[in-house]
């Protein structure tokens, strides 16, 4: 079964230009997450979709990041323009609602440097 | 905002002895989960523990959870240098995603 997918797993942008990451869920999973984890830190939900429709951005910064996911599959999220303190790793993960709860599948992320 | 708090912050032990981390947390949960990250890499779960039960085992893993006291602990028996990693809780609790805490960072000496 092929992981969560994830691109690109490095970017470097100036501050205020913009940034859009990718993500491939597990084929299958109706549910995506995007997480943002700063160095040193545990990861902060940022959004999650249940198919294409948002379930929780509370702590998505709306206004400059964006996030979507057309036809229930891939998603997309975007930052512009970037600030310094978005320096870090941005990371998908998905999910099936199972039995046994909420196992999360992360992919590998993507590191986002500010300068 | 991050709901677990991890404790030690840093551990550091010799390969073959027992590595122990808590985790503390603020509010009624579903299930507590634990995930490794070794470094540069994504995450990856390790356990699940429903908030009815209070202890379970994966192979070298056993996890405790105590719902009075809202805290786990994870223990990882016979470490190995694989084992060095950062260690998270992560707790759920129900319709939204994962709170995780701070990590505790294992270092696993040969």
């Amino acid at each position: 079964e092929a992981g969560v997918a994830q691109s690109p797993r490095y970017k470097i942008i100036e501050k205020r230009q913009s940034v859009a990451f990718w993500c491939n869920p597990i084929s299958g999973h109706a549910t995506l997450y995007w997480y943002q984890q700063i160095l040193g830190q545990g990861p902060k939900l940022l959004i999650q979709f249940q198919n294409n429709g948002v379930v929780d951005d509370s702590q998505l910064p709306k206004d400059r990041f964006s996030a979507e996911r057309l036809k229930g599959v891939d998603s997309t999220l975007k930052i512009q323009p970037a600030k310094l303190e978005d320096s870090a790793v941005y990371l998908c993960a998905s999910s099936t609602p199972t039995g046994s709860g909420n196992e999360q599948f992360f992919g590998p992320g993507t590191r986002l440097t500010v300068l | 905002s991050q709901q677990g708090e991890e404790d030690p912050q840093a551990l550091s032990i010799q390969e073959g002895e027992n590595a122990t981390m808590n985790c503390s947390y603020k509010t009624s949960i579903n299930n507590l989960q634990w995930y490794r990250q070794n470094s540069g890499r994504g995450l990856v779960h390790l356990i699940l523990i429903r908030s009815n039960e209070r202890e379970k085992h994966s192979g070298r893993l056993r996890v405790t959870l105590d719902t009075s006291k809202k805290s786990s602990s994870l223990l990882i028996t016979a470490s190995r240098a694989a084992d060095t990693a950062s260690y998270f809780c992560a707790t759920d609790g129900g319709f939204r995603g994962l709170s995780f805490g701070a990590g505790t960072t294992v270092t696993v000496r040969a």
